[in-house]
């Protein structure tokens, strides 16, 4: 059975505190994804890595950093935590084909930042 | 800008058939129609998508019109556990990216 796992279900931090969310795919698959999903705006990508070592803004990567050091693992970085990054973070992963293609996601990471 | 437009919400009872329409009438031809559904505190959750002609699998049903501006998921004997928010997406071929809109909140009752 395919997998994609974030290692924290809960995540509570502290305004200013470097925060690291990690996503570890088991399908082998080239492309990873970071989303935000808030109420009333919906699902919002934060990066996404099509290799080992690359990396894409998506939509909303202001305050956030990645790193993609090898192809299994995706890590998103809060560089400075503030309150206005409390959020259900998901993660997911895509096969790299001609776009024909389904994601897989994580269960989420709820972060509070207080 | 969103590419996808859907209702906010729809309800349906148990057992009969869940028929999610979705408008996308400025898709392009090098555009997929995906859906993808959210339970909740889970993440999404990939169910079809189709290019023109209609899909079928063992979660769901895709029709697309002839002209493509448009579509409808069927669940064609909806549970209680088919309660979740739907999502239509277009998305261009040779792109990975996929790009959420509101989504349809179903939910199935007794």
């Amino acid at each position: 059975d395919v997998k994609v796992t974030q290692s924290s279900r809960y995540l509570v931090k502290r305004t200013g505190e470097k925060v690291f969310l990690e996503c570890v795919q088991d399908m082998d698959h080239e492309n990873m994804f970071w989303y935000r999903q808030d109420p009333g705006l919906g699902l919002r990508l934060i990066y996404f890595s099509y290799d080992v070592k690359m990396k894409e803004k998506g939509d909303i990567p202001e305050g956030y950093s990645v790193s993609r050091e090898k192809k299994e693992r995706f890590s998103l970085i809060l560089e400075s935590a503030s309150t206005n990054q409390t959020s259900m973070y998901l993660c997911a992963s895509s096969p790299e084909s001609l776009g024909n293609t389904e994601a897989f996601f994580g269960q989420g990471t709820r972060l509070t930042v207080v | 800008d969103a590419k996808t437009t859907q209702p906010p919400s729809m309800d349906c009872a148990e057992g009969r058939a869940a028929n999610l329409p979705c408008n996308h009438s400025t898709i392009s031809g090098n555009e997929y129609v995906y859906w993808y559904r959210q339970i909740h505190s889970q993440g999404p959750q990939y169910i079809i998508h189709g290019l023109k002609n209609n899909e079928t699998n063992e979660m769901a049903s895709l029709i697309i019109t002839e002209d493509r501006k448009s579509s409808t998921l069927i669940l064609p004997h909806a549970t209680l556990r088919d309660t979740a928010v739907y999502y239509c997406i277009v998305r261009v071929v040779g792109y990975s990216t996929l790009t959420f809109g509101k989504g349809t909140m179903l939910l199935v009752s007794p």
